[in-house]
């Protein structure tokens, strides 16, 4: 079945820092790519997604690229803020659906 | 404004009590699914509806039971609490089924076992 890795955090950055998270997949067929984001005590917002190949997806100043060549899908940030602090999850669609995750990396940003 | 909600935010429930925990949906979506994420760790798939067929996943204990009333509501079910049953439960819909789809994810129930 479908699977992803993600790097293992905690990662801590200096606001205005540059980012990145690195996640690779192994799947069949296409699927689409997302990345997650979780606060504190709450539950999991959408943060980005690529549906095919070389599709960027980005929002709030975060981007990924789907890459077929290489099955990545890395997060990056060209500068991080304090508010960014929280746990990010790159996912990949199942056959049925539903999500297949990865373990999470933990980002804190200090000021 | 179209969601996913889960009630209640937090629920405390004794070792051995039987829980419940609820989720609706305003999306008008086929698929729900429950997930179970504890501390630190990845969500993980209980189990999922797709309109009124249950699809269990494979190594879902059988302390864990879900019903579906209608399109708009899904509950899960413990039956007997364990400690390590104490995890957040994330509630989540799609339009349909495919390595495609969208979820939207209800905000969580964080589950406390005493």
């Amino acid at each position: 079945g479908n699977s992803v890795t993600q790097m293992e955090g905690p990662v801590t950055l200096s606001e205005e820092a540059f980012l990145t998270i690195n996640c690779t997949y192994t799947a069949t067929g296409y699927p689409s790519l997302f990345w997650y984001v979780q606060y504190p005590g709450e539950g999991l917002q959408l943060l980005l997604k690529a549906t095919k190949a070389d599709d960027k997806g980005s929002n709030k100043g975060f981007e990924a690229t789907y890459r077929k060549e290489t099955t990545s899908f890395h997060l990056e940030k060209g500068s991080v803020q304090v508010s960014d602090s929280a746990v990010y999850f790159c996912a990949c669609g199942g056959s049925q659906g539903n999500l297949i995750f990865g373990k999470g990396t933990k980002l804190s940003v200090k000021p | 404004d179209a969601m996913v909600i889960q009630n209640p935010r937090y629920q405390v429930t004794q070792f051995g009590k039987p829980v419940t925990l609820s989720c609706s949906q305003t999306l008008n979506h086929n698929v729900m699914y429950w997930y179970q994420q504890k501390s630190s760790q990845a969500p993980k798939l209980l189990f999922h509806y797709y309109d009124k067929d249950f699809n269990n996943e494979a190594d879902t204990p059988d302390n864990f039971q879900s019903r579906r009333p209608n399109t708009s509501f899904c509950f899960l079910d413990i039956r007997s609490p364990g400690l390590g049953d104490a995890a957040m439960y994330l509630c989540a819909t799609s339009r349909a089924q495919g390595i495609r789809e969208k979820l939207f994810f209800g905000s969580g129930t964080q589950l406390s076992v005493l």
